[in-house]
């Protein structure tokens, strides 16, 4: 079982509806990493969050540290949107800063 | 966003054949980090780097070596190219921990680069 596991792996929308990528973890962390990738493209972080709740623009990540579980959602959701989001934690203790684990990512489609 | 830059940005090469994939960045970051990303692995950890000349190994650090003689440049080598390493390679950086003494650290964002796509043949 990986540490990181995010669902759903696919997710297919209408434009307009709200999204959201669920991500459970199985170890103590340091922090969670909400990334996005474009196809073909680089990979942009959106979100860092320890604790509670982050907002940008139409994109919101909530953490639950007593239940590992972090959510991204998506509001009002565009075909630009379109990416695969993925989920990174950096593990608790130990000497290496920074080091991430990643989850599998989830593919959003989002159709006009 | 924070500049880094990969080069090159695609490569074939030939098995047997060493390769060195160079990260750049201009943001002054004490931590750096090599990538790869395979389809049902994700991305997994080669190599890091928390400061000029001190390196350590990933979880996926066999047939790769780093290097990192200043703070800007962060280079990774395989050292005789396999079709195993075919993949797409990401280097990412971190300013480093902030917080005061005596309390836990706080994380910093990490940022990546573009990506080099790498074909072992």
């Amino acid at each position: 079982k990986n540490e990181v596991e995010q669902s759903p792996q696919n997710l297919t929308a209408q434009e307009g509806e709200f999204i959201t990528i669920n991500c459970s973890y199985s170890v103590g962390i340091s922090a969670l990493h909400w990334l996005q990738q474009h196809p073909g493209g680089g990979i942009v972080s959106l979100f860092m969050l320890s604790s509670g709740k982050k907002k940008h623009g139409r994109l919101i990540a909530t953490i639950n540290i007593q239940e590992k579980h972090s959510s991204l959602h998506i509001t009002a959701s565009h075909p630009r949107d379109s990416a695969v989001y993925i989920c990174a934690v950096n593990n608790a203790g130990g000497t290496s800063y920074g080091k991430l684990t990643f989850g599998q990512g989830t593919i959003l489609t989002v159709h006009p | 966003d924070a500049g880094i830059t990969q080069s090159p940005r695609h490569k074939v090469t030939e098995t047997g054949t060493p390769v060195t994939l160079r990260c750049h960045q201009t943001e002054n970051h004490r931590y750096m980090y090599w990538y790869r990303q395979d389809p049902g692995h994700g991305l997994r950890l080669i190599h890091y780097s928390y400061g000029v000349k001190d390196t350590d190994k990933g979880e996926v650090s066999d047939g790769y070596s780093v290097s990192r003689s200043k703070t800007e440049d962060f280079l990774l080598t395989l050292e005789s190219a396999t079709s195993s390493q075919t993949s797409v390679y990401f280097c990412a950086t971190q300013r480093g921990p902030r917080g005061v003494p005596g309390q836990p650290f706080m994380n910093t964002e990490a940022f990546f680069g573009q990506g080099t796509r790498l074909t072992v043949v």
